[in-house]
């Protein structure tokens, strides 16, 4: 059964902390990715990965960074939190192999900024 | 204009009814085509995809890809209380990218 976890359901930070998201697959797939979604913005993506190592901005990467030294695990980082990065927050991950692109969700971290 | 339009709803039918929900999009490049399911605090999984044009049928769900029109459809038959959730459509060009181009999503309510 294909696993996408991720460390934290919720999540209450405050501004100007430095925050990070992890998450983790079992599936060896990979890529990853990273995305935010809210109300009547519907899923935006933040960033993404290909490989270990490599990285690749998505439609809203400002504020944010990213970090994939192993293949299973794909970090979002929140270099100084701040009230408008208040989301829930996605990651999912797709193999390389296979002929349509179907994304496996983690569950999603909702994280309050105050 | 984006790339991918989706009317948000809400949506609220009784149990029992035919659902359809629908996306719009403007690249023509687009050869996947994908509809996801979203429970509330769950992240989404995949209901169905189609390739090209035409229709895939699964149960009692049905997908219909007009390609010429660029306009992607989901019917849901003998709707369920189970079925409530958010419908998001997404699309990709395949091959080597691996990116998919979302709709906002359609928060539909199945009532009893």
């Amino acid at each position: 059964d294909v696993k996408v976890t991720q460390s934290s359901r919720y999540l209450v930070k405050r501004t100007g902390e430095k925050v990070f998201l992890e998450c983790v697959q079992d599936m060896d797939h990979e890529n990853m990715f990273w995305y935010r979604q809210d109300p009547g913005l519907g899923l935006r993506l933040i960033y993404f990965s290909y490989d270990v190592k490599m990285k690749e901005k998505g439609d809203i990467p400002e504020g944010y960074s990213v970090s994939r030294e192993k293949k299973e695990r794909f970090s979002l980082i929140l270099e100084s939190a701040s009230t408008n990065q208040t989301s829930m927050y996605l990651c999912a991950s797709i193999p390389d192999r296979g002929v349509y692109n179907e994304q496996f969700f983690g569950p999603g971290t909702r994280l309050t900024v105050l | 204009q984006k790339e991918v339009e989706q009317d948000p709803g809400p949506l609220s039918v009784p149990e029992g009814a035919i659902v359809s929900l629908n996306c719009t999009y403007s690249n023509s490049a687009f050869q996947y085509f994908m509809w996801y399911r979203q429970y509330s605090r769950k992240g989404p999984e995949l209901l169905m995809y189609t390739y090209s044009s035409g229709n895939k049928e699964d149960g009692r769900f049905t997908a219909q890809v007009d390609k010429s029109s660029k306009y992607i459809s989901l019917f849901i038959r003998d709707s369920q209380p189970s079925d409530s959730a958010t419908y998001l459509c997404a699309m990709s060009e395949g091959g080597n990218n691996r990116k998919l181009i979302w709709g906002l999503g359609t928060s539909l309510a199945v009532n009893p």
